[in-house]
């Protein structure tokens, strides 16, 4: 257990839905990153949040939104679902802003869009 | 633009076998380099993490080295177990911040019995 918690651990929906990823940091990290990983691609950063706030942005889709909450849990809102959305969303969190000292993985979302 | 290229696609072995996984970046500027494990339909586990002044680091049976220039690093991984069978990711960072990732699209290590 990485102590990195995402919720739910499979996700089956049809396209043009929406759905809510969740995940919880490890204890005492202040930042939560969002990371795509589809079939045979590598991991594709979307989104980092750092103690509530917005702090780097990667190749996020205008359809993909996320928030990090006072408890420091973060949500990934994925919406008008397309088919090519199919993949594994992961979170990791670090104590710090950056990411030099490494951070930990979640054991991921498997998202299916039918 | 920054790229990390990793080779073999995939890898078969037998147990007990040695095998060393490539990875050339053209990540500027550099800051470290990471070797991450990742079994099937679970988070990467971070193995070994090398700054710019490290030309080699052990964890267990798996050795890191990094060429700062030539721009490449292997993961070499000794007396091969059925549980080292996994996807094993190189990463390098450039910068602190998380968009300064750039990861490589993983080497699929198969280890038979």
């Amino acid at each position: 257990d990485s102590g990195v918690t995402q919720t739910p651990k499979h996700l089956i929906t049809a396209t043009g839905q929406r759905v809510t990823l969740r995940c919880s940091p490890r204890s005492g990290d202040l930042s939560v990153y969002w990371y795509q990983q589809s079939l045979d691609q590598g991991l594709q950063f979307l989104i980092q949040y750092y103690n509530g706030e917005e702090r780097a942005k990667g190749n996020i889709l205008e359809r993909f939104s996320a928030q990090q909450f006072p408890d420091l849990h973060s949500e990934l809102n994925l919406s008008s679902l397309e088919l090519g959305d199919s993949a594994l969303y992961f979170c990791a969190s670090s104590m710090h802003r950056g990411s030099l000292l490494g951070y930990t993985f979640g054991s991921g979302t498997r998202l299916t869009v039918v | 633009k920054n790229q990390v290229e990793q080779s073999p696609q995939s890898l078969i072995i037998l147990e007990g076998k040695n095998c060393t996984l490539q990875c050339n970046y053209t990540v500027s500027p550099f800051s470290n380099l990471r070797w991450y494990k990742q079994d099937t339909g679970r988070g990467p586990v971070s193995l070994t993490i090398m700054t710019f002044s490290e030309n080699t680091k052990s964890n267990g049976r798996y050795t890191a080295t990094l060429d700062a220039d030539t721009k490449q690093s292997s993961l070499h991984i000794t007396a091969s177990q059925l549980s080292d069978s996994a996807s094993y990711i190189c990463v390098v960072t450039s910068g602190g911040g998380a968009d300064g990732l750039t990861f490589g699209k993983g080497t699929h290590l198969i280890i038979q019995p």
